[in-house]
């Protein structure tokens, strides 16, 4: 089954501790994606990768950090989280060419 | 983009046809329609997308009025696990960079489907 997947789905942790939040896709997609979502603010891009080893800012990128070392991984990192990045956040691939998107299931953070 | 516009939300019977409409009277000829809906804080959902020719799926069919001025997505038997925000995007075809595939939606539609 096609499927983007994502750990942890939840996730308290406090100021400052680091953190990932992995993902990853079974459809060979080169271009993946993350993004968190907000109540009012909709959905705002974090940072995308056109395939191994090539990342990008997206909207909001400011306390973030990816990598792509291989075309089925995009994890996110947060480094020093702080409460403002409490957030929905979710993880896409993308068929190419297209704007058809799949995406995971989505993580629930909570920074205290 | 062309901006679209939906009706903030419509209600229909479970297992009746939920048609879902969607204007977008700026769009150009190089723009496809796209659906997707979100469940609950669950992952944004693709559904179905077409450039000027009817389309169908195993979830939906999408329906585009000739002059491509709106369009309507088909649930052909709503159930509860439909009740959703169903958004409506207008997009051109051809992705030069990785901004490109950006998606971004709007207020979109809440389906509730009833019992």
């Amino acid at each position: 089954e096609a499927q983007v997947t994502q750990n942890p789905r939840y996730l308290i942790t406090v100021t400052g501790k680091k953190l990932t939040v992995t993902c990853s896709q079974n459809m060979n997609h080169e271009y993946m994606s993350w993004y968190r979502q907000d109540p009012g603010l909709g959905l705002r891009q974090i940072y995308y990768s056109m395939n191994v080893e090539v990342t990008d800012k997206g909207d909001v990128p400011e306390g973030y950090k990816v990598s792509r070392k291989e075309k089925r991984n995009f994890p996110l990192i947060l480094e020093s989280p702080s409460p403002n990045q409490t957030s929905l956040y979710f993880c896409a691939s993308n068929v190419p060419g297209s704007l058809e998107q799949y995406f995971g299931p989505g993580t629930r953070l909570t920074v205290t | 983009d062309a901006k679209t516009t939906q009706p903030p939300s419509m209600d229909c019977a479970e297992g009746r046809a939920a048609n879902l409409p969607c204007n977008h009277s700026t769009i150009s000829g190089n723009e496809y329609v796209y659906w997707y809906r979100q469940i609950h804080s669950q992952g944004p959902q693709y559904i179905i997308h077409g450039l000027k020719n009817n389309e169908t799926n195993e979830m939906a069919s999408l329906i585009i009025t000739e002059d491509r001025k709106s369009s309507t997505l088909i649930l052909p038997h709503a159930t509860l696990r439909d009740t959703a925000v169903y958004y409506c995007i207008v997009r051109v075809a051809t992705y030069s960079g990785g901004s490109n595939y950006k998606l971004t939606f709007g207020k979109g539609t809440l389906l509730t489907v009833n019992p």
